[in-house]
């Protein structure tokens, strides 16, 4: 069964650090998304990528996040300058077209500290 | 705007008793809907999902739901629960127009107790 893989499974950084959370999302899948999911909570919609540029982001993914398609195979995420409350797990997810095939990743935990 | 409800927080039952999951949908449109589900510190595996069709839809591990327009729900069930099954239980709605997001539920968080 194709999986989307994520990694690092798990990343610490200091506050006002940038990081990079990398996916290899499924290798015929058009669409790309982030999730975060803060500790005890729902999980939450960050952004969405088609044909290399963003199709939907939410509130939370403000101007300290990028993503980036750099190669055919690879989808990042960028927090240029972590804060306390970046802390969440963050999920990468694929699908074929549209909503069809909607997979996600095991997950990057990211603490800031 | 598109919410997803998920009344109950936690739910125990019984090794071998029945299980339904509570969900309610606020959607204008045709709802795209899922349930997921996430083992402590893992991913998030898909269990089932509606996108038309009939309105009884079966999954993985023996789950179905049941999408129900009149009632904007779409419950999960499972007629006898294993130990196995103990999770958070999470639905979604996908939203086509907005860039395919999913809005999740708040999730259930199911124990098993033998």
């Amino acid at each position: 069964e194709p999986e989307v893989t994520q990694t690092p499974s798990h990343q610490v950084t200091q506050m006002g650090q940038e990081v990079i959370l990398r996916c290899v999302p499924i290798s015929n899948h058009l669409y790309f998304y982030w999730y975060r999911q803060i500790l005890g909570q729902k999980v939450e919609f960050l952004v969405s990528f088609y044909n290399n540029e963003i199709s939907e982001k939410s509130e939370i993914f403000d101007d300290q996040f990028s993503v980036e398609r750099p190669d055919g195979s690879n989808f990042t995420l960028k927090i240029r300058s972590t804060k306390l409350e970046d802390s969440a797990m963050y999920f990468c997810a694929s699908s074929a077209d549209n909503l069809n095939g909607y997979t996600f990743g095991s997950g990057t935990r990211l603490t800031v500290v | 705007a598109q919410s997803v409800t998920q009344p109950d927080i936690h739910i125990t039952v019984s090794e071998g008793a029945s299980l339904e999951l509570r969900c309610n949908y606020s959607y204008g449109a045709t709802p795209y809907l899922f349930w997921y589900v996430q083992s402590p510190g893992q991913g998030l595996q898909l269990l089932l999902k509606y996108f038309s069709g009939d309105t009884l839809v079966q999954g993985i591990k023996g789950f179905e739901a049941e999408f129900k327009r009149s009632q904007s729900s779409f419950n999960l069930r499972k007629p006898s629960v294993h130990w196995s099954d103990a999770a958070e239980y999470f639905c979604a709605v996908g939203l086509m127009e907005y860039g395919n997001k999913l809005v999740f539920g708040a999730g259930t968080i199911l124990r098993v107790k033998s």
